[in-house]
């Protein structure tokens, strides 16, 4: 089975600080996409970053950068310098090569940045 | 570039009824998918369209239905409503023809309540 599981239900962090959110996922597929995407109050889906998991160099967007290991199959999600709009529920979720479009998602974490 | 659109964005609904939820992705985007948001389930995949073609389904019984049209707009169906349908339901465009590859940009959604 394919699934993916984020440890932390909720989390919270200083502003200007970082925090780590962990995902780890299962697949016995070799060809597949990871994802982090944010959903803030509003409910409006974002996509935070990607990865490739052929792409041994972790992605980075700005403040956002994933720690990939392939062998752990473990995602996890860095924020730097973490603003008050960063607020939100977060999202690791794949998709696999012979699944289309399909994206399996984790339970998500709730991230709380406090002024 | 105007984003993912989905009407209506709120709908109240009794057991037994049947509701249409419509679709509209970004424009020359072909591919649209389908999510059910409960906070029991969490994020789940109802289906993927491609060229008018139902691509891939989830694991969702037959009450739940979609289909898309040539300008690839897409609507879902869900007949006799049951409590438990009583969700946010996410639909999602990506520019290709939906492959694992292809990042996933969703819309506003659309909160159903049943009755």
């Amino acid at each position: 089975a394919q699934t993916v599981t984020q440890s932390q239900p909720e989390m919270s962090v200083q502003e200007a600080e970082t925090v780590t959110l962990s995902c780890t996922y299962d697949t016995s597929e070799n060809n597949y996409y990871l994802f982090w995407y944010k959903q803030p109050p509003s409910r409006q889906m974002i996509l935070v970053i990607r990865q490739e998991a052929y792409k041994q160099q972790n992605a980075t967007e700005n403040r956002f950068s994933v720690n990939f290991q392939k062998a752990a199959k473990s995602f996890s999600l860095k924020i730097s310098d973490s603003q008050l709009g960063d607020t939100a529920m977060y999202f690791c979720a794949f998709t696999i090569y012979n699944q289309g479009g399909k994206l399996i998602f984790g339970q998500g974490t709730e991230l709380s940045v406090k002024p | 570039k105007a984003g993912v659109t989905q009407t209506p964005r709120y709908l109240i609904k009794t057991r037994g009824q049947q509701v249409t939820l419509s679709c509209s992705p970004i424009s020359g985007h072909r591919s649209v998918s389908w999510y059910q948001q409960t906070p029991g389930q969490g994020l789940q995949f109802l289906f993927e369209y491609f060229s008018e073609t139902q691509r891939n389904k989830g694991n969702f019984p037959g009450r739940f239905s979609g289909r898309q049209f040539s300008n690839s707009r897409s609507e879902m169906n869900v007949s006799t409503l049951e409590l438990g349908d009583s969700a946010l339901y996410l639909c999602a465009s990506s520019k290709g023809t939906g492959g694992y590859q292809e990042t996933q940009y969703f819309g506003p959604g659309t909160r159903l309540l049943v009755l």
